[in-house]
């Protein structure tokens, strides 16, 4: 079945760096574009990231441009989130999406279960 | 940005209720509007998209409306496994997605 599951979460100090991944199975990984998206504990949902299919067109939340790399390898059906000099207000579950296949504006109609990150000293 | 508010922020409702929740846009996003449900410790699951479209495999009492800043939720008869909150999303500024700021909907 069509499924994402997302691993690499942890515990790290302010200033550390993390790398998250996202394994996607059944469907046909380099056809479809990808996101990532946060919850801050008790908090709502933020955009984070975007990558198109082939990795050419990349976009990220203004509150993380600049600290966060997002980047996929379509042979290993896996999208990845580099994030490096994390802040407490990096805390959050962080959930790979996919987009719908659509021309134009997509909604976001798989997700995965999420990988929880915390940043704390 | 683009930015989306709900009403309202908590609900509290009985089985058998018809419930609506209600999703404003700061600009028009035509019919480019999803809803999700979220249970605690889960991931948000789709329910509607293009305002209106039922995701396959959620049940026809989940329903969706409006177009341009005003969305609507409706749920027509509650079921136990609805209490849970409700995210609207816009995805018309694709892709720098927002989201309202959810509706938990409780027991009463």
């Amino acid at each position: 079945q069509v499924q994402l599951v997302e691993s690499g979460g942890g515990l790290v100090k302010p200033g550390g760096s993390l790398r998250l991944s996202c394994a996607a199975s059944g469907f046909t990984f380099s056809d479809y574009y990808m996101s990532w998206i946060r919850q801050a504990p008790g908090k709502g949902l933020e955009w984070v990231s975007y990558i198109s299919s082939s990795g050419s067109t990349i976009y990220y939340a203004d509150s993380v441009k600049g600290r966060f790399t997002i980047s996929r390898d379509n042979a290993k059906n896996s999208l990845y989130l580099q994030m490096n000099s994390l802040r407490a207000e990096d805390t959050a579950v962080y959930y790979c999406a996919r987009r719908a296949a659509a021309v134009g504006p997509g909604h976001l109609d798989v997700w995965g279960k999420g990988t929880t990150v915390t940043v704390s000293s | 940005a683009i930015r989306m508010t709900q009403s309202p922020s908590s609900l509290s409702a009985s089985t058998g209720d018809r419930v609506t929740i209600t999703c404003r846009a700061s600009q028009g996003i035509s019919s480019y509007l999803a809803w999700y449900q979220q249970k605690p410790g889960k991931a948000p699951k789709l329910l509607i998209y293009a305002a209106s479209t039922l995701q396959s495999g959620v049940p026809s009492r989940f329903s969706g409306s409006g177009s341009g800043t005003d969305f609507t939720l409706t749920i027509s008869c509650l079921q136990s496994e609805d209490f849970a909150t409700y995210y609207c999303q816009q995805y018309y500024s694709y892709p720098r997605y927002t989201f309202g700021q959810g509706t938990k909907l409780e027991i009463k």
